[in-house]
């Protein structure tokens, strides 16, 4: 267990739906990192936030949006969904920097 | 092109054999981790090195940090079928505020 939670598990949507997914970071980290998932693709970097303020972004699409609260959660809001985004959604939590990330167990999405 | 390349893609091999996966870059990196993923969990860290040339054990496991700290190796000693998984190696950049992945090596260990 890495002390980061993830909710939910799975979450199975239509095209076109908005949905959000949650993060806890461990206890201590400020910083949270989104990755998305596909089989096709590895792990592919979309943002990262270090005490409530967005510190890098990767491949993240102009759908796609977070956030981090000032208790240090997180949220991933995916909109306007396609086919194209089922993928599984890991978040990860560290220190902030070059530091080391503990992934949470990810959400599974279904885009049907 | 991606910034860390690992090698091989996939590897398949018989419990009790010995290998060694690699992770290789142009640039130079602050520090490097390796992870294992198993399918539909979130990836499990297994160690972080951070001074070119060092060494790192971990059971059977055996990690190596390139003296340009450019590349790293992961061996593995009399594997097991337990070490099947995907490991994915991940580095920070010196003059970066995130880490890189690689696109890891799927490792399938047959009984």
């Amino acid at each position: 267990d890495s002390g980061v939670t993830q909710t939910p598990k799975h979450l199975i949507t239509a095209t076109g739906q908005r949905v959000t997914l949650r993060c806890s970071p461990r206890s201590g980290d400020l910083s949270v990192y989104w990755y998305q998932q596909s089989l096709d693709q590895g792990l592919q970097f979309l943002i990262q936030y270090y005490n409530g303020e967005e510190r890098a972004k990767g491949n993240i699409l102009e759908r796609f949006s977070a956030q981090q609260f000032p208790d240090l959660h997180s949220e991933l809001n995916l909109s306007s969904l396609e086919l194209g985004d089922s993928a599984l959604y890991f978040c990860a939590s560290g220190q902030g920097g070059t530091d080391t990330q503990y992934f949470g167990p990810g959400t599974r999405l279904t885009v049907l | 092109t991606q910034l860390l390349e690992q090698s091989p893609q996939f590897l398949s091999i018989q419990e009790g054999e010995n290998l060694t996966v690699y992770c290789n870059s142009s640039s130079v990196f602050s520090s490097l981790q390796w992870y294992r993923q198993e399918p539909g969990e979130g990836p499990v860290l297994l160690v972080t090195v951070v001074t070119g040339g060092e060494v790192k054990k971990l059971k059977r496991l055996t990690f190596q940090f390139g003296d340009a700290r450019k590349d790293s190796s992961l061996h593995i000693t009399a594997a097991q079928p337990g070490d099947t998984g995907l490991y994915l190696c991940a580095g920070a950049l010196t003059n970066a505020g995130k880490s890189t992945f690689g696109d890891g090596t799927t490792l399938t260990v047959k009984p």
